[in-house]
């Protein structure tokens, strides 16, 4: 199947610090991606759609201003947490979405706010 | 509106045991339905997928899944557990075919000895 690569892995950033996420698809264009969050023993929250070249769809309750999110190639999305907060802290995956309308998902991205 | 409900966030078996893994849905339309298994720290990978045709659907590892829409169920088994199947399980929907899932709460499957 199709490879999506999110990274950093891990990442640990001080309070009031911005920390990009980045998630490509390696093998396939994903004209759509999506982000989703999840918190410790939860299921994925949907956060936003993006599609390459126009601005995402964010889902209700989430902070587009907050959350910002940059699809400016098939391959590429990233998702920018800005002033982040302890509350922030929680697992990202992005999925990308290839023309089978099949979903691939990246690794995640464990972010951790101190 | 699209949803799932998962039955027991928590399944144990013993290895050899037959896995059972619940999943009911709710969807507007014929709904495209999705057994996806994570490990600790990791993204999610597909298992199945049912979208139209033959109701059962068969998966990797062993594992498959009966698409039965008079139940709105789409539960996933595996006849015999190994320990590698050790994992959380996420059944999510799709309505129409689109792309945008929704997803249950989990169930977190334990194999035990």
């Amino acid at each position: 199947g199709a490879v999506v690569s999110q990274h950093p892995s891990w990442v640990i950033c001080k309070s009031g610090t911005s920390v990009k996420i980045e998630c490509r698809s390696l093998d396939f264009q994903a004209t759509t991606m999506f982000w989703y969050r999840q918190f410790p023993k939860q299921s994925l929250m949907l956060m936003a759609t993006s599609n390459e070249g126009s601005k995402a769809t964010y889902e209700q309750g989430v902070e587009k201003d907050k959350f910002l999110i940059n699809h400016a190639s098939l391959t590429l999305s990233t998702l920018t947490v800005t002033s982040a907060h302890p509350e922030d802290s929680s697992f990202y995956i992005c999925s990308g979405v290839d023309l089978n309308t099949e979903a691939f998902f990246g690794q995640g991205t464990r972010l951790t706010v101190v | 509106a699209q949803s799932v409900t998962q039955l027991g966030s928590h399944v144990s078996v013993s290895e050899g045991a037959l896995v059972l893994l619940r999943c009911n849905y709710s969807s507007s339309v014929p709904p495209y339905l999705f057994w996806y298994v994570q490990y600790p720290n990791q993204g999610l990978q597909l298992l199945l997928k049912y979208t139209t045709g033959a109701t059962l659907v068969k998966g990797i590892n062993g594992f498959e899944a009966e698409f039965k829409k008079s139940e709105t169920s789409f539960h996933l088994t595996k006849p015999s557990a190994h320990m590698s199947d050790a994992a959380e399980y996420f059944c999510a929907v799709s309505e129409g075919g689109g792309n945008k899932l929704t997803f249950g709460t989990g169930t977190q499957l334990k194999v035990e000895l």
